[in-house]
């Protein structure tokens, strides 16, 4: 079974622009979430979608936001980009919503904004 | 809020040998835990859970052990191999019913052959 993909791997934007990720969940699982990594902050939750239905959102600005289509593939977007936001951005899928269970990691998008 | 913390940022062992990866959790209400692994370049990887009605629970070369007491948790990888070099990150969630998780920074695992 194919794991969790995520495009592109590596992303170069300039401060002020836009970014949109894709992620692409093990076959079967309904729920992404996604999380940002940097090293100041470790790996933080953004949001988790299921059934193209925002479930749980973390602590974010507006800036973040994201979507998920019928076939559980899930974009996230940022706008405005600002220096702070170059991290790791990691997807996970599952079975279920967030409820306690395993989540599958992708290998993330890794962005730099300068 | 409350946070997940870790105590060693680095651990060095030799292979063959036992490892014990420590974390502090300050949010008594949590009832799930996870530890996470992760190489260099690759997403976080499941390793084991334990619920809060749970002390210990075992897998293959890994035991987690969890003191609710103290607030405490650890993972314990028995005879350490080369291959077990990464970053470990426990999380915490299930509080208040939410099962969004709380990260701890990570401990870096050096195996030494």
């Amino acid at each position: 079974k194919a794991g969790v993909t995520q495009t592109p791997r590596y992303l170069i934007k300039t401060r002020g622009q836009q970014v949109t990720l894709s992620c692409s969940p093990i076959s079967g699982h309904r729920s992404v979430s996604w999380y940002q990594q940097t090293p100041g902050q470790g790996l933080q939750f953004l949001f988790e979608y299921f059934s193209e239905t925002q479930r749980n959102k973390g602590n974010f600005p507006g800036r973040f936001s994201g979507r998920q289509f019928s076939n559980s593939r899930s974009e996230m977007n940022v706008s405005t980009l600002e220096l702070g936001d170059s991290a790791l951005y990691l997807c996970a899928s599952s079975l279920r919503e967030l409820s306690g269970g395993e989540q599958y990691f992708g290998p993330g998008t890794r962005l730099t904004v300068t | 809020g409350e946070s997940v913390g870790l105590h060693l940022p680095t651990l060095s062992v030799q292979e063959g040998d036992n490892s014990i990866i420590n974390c502090a959790y300050s949010n008594s209400a949590s009832d799930y835990f996870i530890w996470y692994k992760q190489e260099s370049g690759k997403g976080p990887q499941f390793i084991i859970d334990i619920r809060s009605n749970m002390d210990k629970r075992q897998g293959q070369r890994v035991t987690v052990l969890l003191n609710k007491t103290v607030k405490h948790l650890s993972l314990q990888i028995a005879a350490t191999q080369p291959g077990d070099s990464a970053v470990y990150f426990c999380a915490e969630t299930g509080s208040g019913g939410s099962y969004i998780p709380t990260f701890g920074r990570g401990t870096s695992l050096i195996v030494h052959p």
